[in-house]
């Protein structure tokens, strides 16, 4: 399989422990991208990275929240002292971004849905 | 920051007959991608529009691109059961990075 995959798929945890997810990407994809998604709404965009380097980051993502992709391959996202509110599917897509033209299509994986207790 | 919105938020149809879905954003786009999400799946790339006014065709579904690049719509001809799920744009604002923003999406319902 060569699409996007992600890790868990399900995660239930009590507030306040700390949860990890890693998503590989597409091999062949520099741009790397999470999402969160909650019942009945839009993916809501929390950070992406151009190969290793992290351009850009929600304001709405607390300091809870950090993202790492050391290698340019794949990426890991971690929650510290997770709340209720963070329950929610985590959406991982990647995409290939030539210098000049627009952004392409992204690709999802099946996302990673967590429950928070 | 930038919001994308669509409406209608839900619509329900009988199998055979059109939809139409509306995308609308207070700033101009760089472009605009649709995505379908089916129940309990992830999002599906259908198309990107990027020329002021665009009008592309995908066999039962056409995609436009407003002429200030401030609106979208997507239109269904002819529904199919299998066209359930919930159909979202997704734009770059011309001002920001390549952040992809979502809208809010209209979930569509299709009965025989």
């Amino acid at each position: 399989d060569t699409g996007v995959s992600q890790d868990p798929r399900h995660k239930i945890t009590k507030r306040g422990q700390n949860v990890t997810f890693r998503c590989d990407p597409i091999s062949e994809h520099n741009r790397l991208y999470w999402y969160r998604q909650t019942l009945g709404q839009g993916p809501e965009f929390l950070t992406y990275f151009q190969n290793e380097a992290q351009l850009e980051k929600s304001r709405l993502l607390s300091d809870r929240f950090s993202a790492e992709r050391p290698k340019g391959s794949f990426s890991t996202l971690e929650i510290q002292r997770t709340e209720q509110g963070d329950s929610a599917m985590y959406l991982c897509a990647s995409s290939f971004k030539i210098q000049g033209k627009n952004t392409g299509e992204l690709f999802f994986g099946e996302g990673s849905r967590l429950t928070v207790l | 920051g930038q919001q994308v919105m669509q409406i209608p938020q839900y619509q329900h149809v009988q199998e055979g007959e059109d939809f139409t879905t509306y995308c609308n954003s207070s700033t101009t786009l760089s472009n605009i991608q649709w995505y379908k999400q089916r129940p309990g799946g992830h999002p599906v790339f259908l198309i990107q529009l990027v020329k002021s006014g665009e009008v592309k065709k995908q066999k039962r579904l056409t995609f436009q691109f407003g002429e200030a690049k401030k609106n979208s719509s997507l239109h269904i001809t002819a529904t199919q059961t299998t066209d359930v799920g919930t159909y979202f744009c997704a734009a770059i604002n011309t001002g920001t990075a390549s952040k992809l923003t979502f809208g809010t999406g209209t979930r569509l319902q299709v009965t025989l």
